[in-house]
């Protein structure tokens, strides 16, 4: 089992421009999670997306979307990045059918990106 | 959404039990308390939940007081490999599974 998986590992925006991050959930996860970490801080809640639709959604700006495929894999798109847009992106993944009491969340590994 | 309050860092020596402590003094009677810990250049990994009982794993012991507004992260026998950031998080349990809310946990350093 791969666990998540997340592309790019790294990436360098120039003010302006936009991104598309990508997440490939565990094996057996319907449910996508994307979080946003600046340096030295605890991740933020971006948005969670179940069966192709954002579920949640936490305080960033309509420039952050996403989607979900029907593969449950997904994508982040921030648009008009910011400087203050550089930061870790995580995916996480976790089960809504297994029927069990409580879904951890999997982390992937992150996407840094660098926005000058 | 409850606030906690853990160290921003601690020490421990390999081999030795570590606790962890954090405080959630405003938490709901709904809320679990999960641990999550992120290793350096990784992604946060889950490590334990509890909602009242204590509770032990294969990775940990979650011990939580009686008033639920603390608990402590007990790490048997601290090895190198445990060195990470431990962040305490009150969560509804069955509810926002996306809305974990990360403070900036304890970073925890582990002395060969």
């Amino acid at each position: 089992d791969a666990g998540v998986t997340q592309s790019p590992t790294h990436l360098i925006k120039t003010r302006g421009q936009q991104v598309t991050l990508r997440c490939s959930p565990k094996s057996g996860h319907d449910t996508v999670s994307w979080y946003q970490q600046a340096l030295g801080q605890g991740p933020q809640f971006i948005f969670q997306y179940y069966e192709e639709e954002e579920r949640q959604r936490g305080n960033f700006p309509d420039r952050f979307s996403g989607h979900q495929f029907p593969n449950y894999s997904s994508e982040l798109n921030v648009n008009a990045l910011l400087l203050g847009d550089s930061a870790l992106y995580l995916c996480a993944s976790s089960s809504q059918i297994t029927g069990l009491p409580y879904n951890e969340q999997f982390f992937g590994p992150g996407t840094r990106l660098t926005v000058l | 959404d409850a606030k906690t309050t853990q160290p921003n860092s601690m020490e421990s020596n390999e081999e030795e039990p570590v606790h962890l402590p954090c405080n959630h003094s405003t938490i709901s009677g709904t809320d679990y308390i999960h641990w999550y810990r992120q290793l350096p250049s990784q992604g946060p990994e889950y490590v334990i939940h509890g909602l009242t009982s204590n509770v032990n794993n294969r990775m940990a012991s979650l011990a939580i007081a009686e008033d639920r507004k603390s608990s402590t992260l007990i790490l048997h026998r601290a090895t190198l490999r445990d060195a990470a950031v431990y962040y305490c998080i009150p969560a509804n349990y069955g509810g926002s599974q996306g809305n974990l809310i990360f403070g900036k946990g304890t970073k925890l350093s582990v002395k060969p």
